[in-house]
């Protein structure tokens, strides 16, 4: 599988502030989604995108499908202690093989009250 | 309730033994897969299975066997633990395998510790 470019990979901050973190990849993906993974508990999916500039919302959370459909950004607005964990992007390329996805190496957020 | 769920959790042993780790969903989705997270969080795909078939295996050594007795179970049994094997071991599943949503669902994760 592809790794992806996931920028920053730390980001500490105080509570809040807005947020944003990108990535990007050489190849076209049909799908980008944004999970975010707490400490000892698995990738929960936060939000997908199926359309090149799609921008779809969540919340305070807020993504975009990039216009290449070569990469994505994750915004996060008004943070709060309890955005504090690793987000992750991942990218979708249909082949037979089915829908593995491509992560990134993920971005850490650490939020203070 | 449980969507996705993996079993143990937690999972210590020696070098040279063969375990197994055990994943179930009960969302009926066709397509399960297995995904190994290093210590640096990396998150790679290792196999996904369609209805009961291998669909995906990447570069995995063959030490590692899954194994679908049914489209809601996907079992990961290794040979010869190794070391390097030692990482948590995500379980997902997806409502179809090549058509359709390819959202994924994750299980809580076994973290594998071989000494």
């Amino acid at each position: 599988g592809q790794q992806l470019n996931q920028s920053p990979q730390s980001m500490f901050i105080q509570e809040g502030e807005d947020v944003s973190m990108n990535c990007t990849s050489s190849s076209i993906f049909n799908t980008w989604l944004w999970y975010k993974q707490d400490p000892g508990e698995g990738p929960v999916l936060l939000i997908a995108l199926y359309k090149a500039g799609e921008l779809t919302s969540n919340g305070r959370l807020t993504a975009q499908f990039g216009i290449t459909r070569k990469d994505s950004f994750l915004n996060i607005s008004a943070s709060i202690p309890s955005d504090v964990g690793i987000y992750f992007c991942a990218g979708q390329a249909y082949s037979n093989s089915g829908y593995a996805l491509n992560f990134g190496k993920g971005t850490s957020l650490l939020v203070t009250p | 309730d449980t969507a996705v769920s993996q079993t143990p959790k937690y999972l210590v042993t020696q070098m040279g033994n063969d375990k197994s780790i055990k994943c179930e969903q009960n969302l009926g989705h066709d397509t399960m897969y297995w995904y190994k997270q290093d210590s640096k969080k990396f998150l790679k795909i290792m196999f996904s299975y369609n209805n009961k078939e291998l669909i995906i295996n990447e570069t995995v050594p063959n030490r590692f066997s899954p194994k679908s007795p049914d489209k809601a179970h996907l079992n990961l049994h290794i040979n010869s633990l190794e070391l390097g094997d030692s990482a948590v071991y995500f379980c997902a599943s997806s409502p179809s395998g090549t058509s359709g949503s390819p959202e994924q669902f994750f299980g809580p994760g076994t973290r594998l510790t071989v000494l």
